[in-house]
């Protein structure tokens, strides 16, 4: 089965400051992986995923993320933060190369400081 | 485009009582819905997946009799929590995958706080 870690419970940055959150997963084959984040009140927002291809990949509102085969890791990184980013970031991974029955991570609160 | 609604935000009710919860694909069909609950600083556990027209399928530990799902067309599931009792506190949300590849997204519901006192 596969499973997903965010060892980072909280994280403060500084507004103007760059951003990388952790993400590692554990999954027997080539994962289906995906960073969400939920804001107060509001859905689970998709930032972006990763299926195959170019393992550097692009997403919404600035953000990046980097498929490390070898290091199990799919790190979120943004290399300026803005206020409006303080968030939930989840990370997550589809089962069985697929993007539907999703596992996620438990999650990374971001503060931002201004 | 891509949106999910979820209705009610927010509900209490006492306990014994049944509470439904409606989540709606605004602008696309959705052959697939998921059900998921988060517990407070914890992360988001699948609890079923709805399909329309058929049953729904369970995650292990989640009670199907307590749990009730039904998903009557390709824009609306319902998820009833039966009898609830204050353990089924919780935030409920929901997604809806628009299409049935492989590579094909979830999206997300805004979520449902149930208090139940």
């Amino acid at each position: 089965a596969q499973s997903v870690t965010q060892p980072d419970i909280h994280i403060t940055v500084s507004e103007g400051a760059s951003l990388e959150l952790r993400c590692n997963y554990s999954y027997g084959a080539t994962p289906y992986l995906f960073w969400y984040v939920q804001s107060p009140g509001q859905g689970l927002q998709l930032l972006l995923k990763y299926f195959s291809g170019d393992t550097l990949v692009q997403g919404i509102k600035g953000f990046e993320a980097e498929f490390k085969r070898s290091q199990s890791s799919f790190n979120l990184r943004k290399p300026s933060v803005h206020w409006s980013d303080a968030a939930e970031y989840f990370c997550a991974v589809g089962a069985t190369g697929t993007a539907s029955k999703l596992t996620f991570g438990t999650g990374t609160r971001l503060q931002v400081t201004l | 485009g891509a949106v999910v609604s979820q209705h009610p935000s927010r509900v209490i009710c006492k306990s014994g009582t049944s509470v439904k919860i409606e989540c709606r694909s605004l602008d696309f069909q959705a052959t697939t819905m998921f059900w998921y609950r988060q517990f407070p600083k914890q992360s988001l556990m699948l609890m079923a997946t709805s399909n329309e027209g058929s049953k729904a399928t369970y995650e292990q530990g989640v009670e199907k009799d307590k749990f009730l799902i039904n998903h009557a067309s390709l824009t609306l599931s319902t998820l009833t929590v039966t009898s609830a009792h204050p353990e089924d506190s919780s935030f409920y949300i929901c997604s809806a995958l628009p299409g049935q590849g492989s590579t094909d997204t979830q999206y997300f519901g805004p979520g449902t706080r149930l208090t139940v006192l």
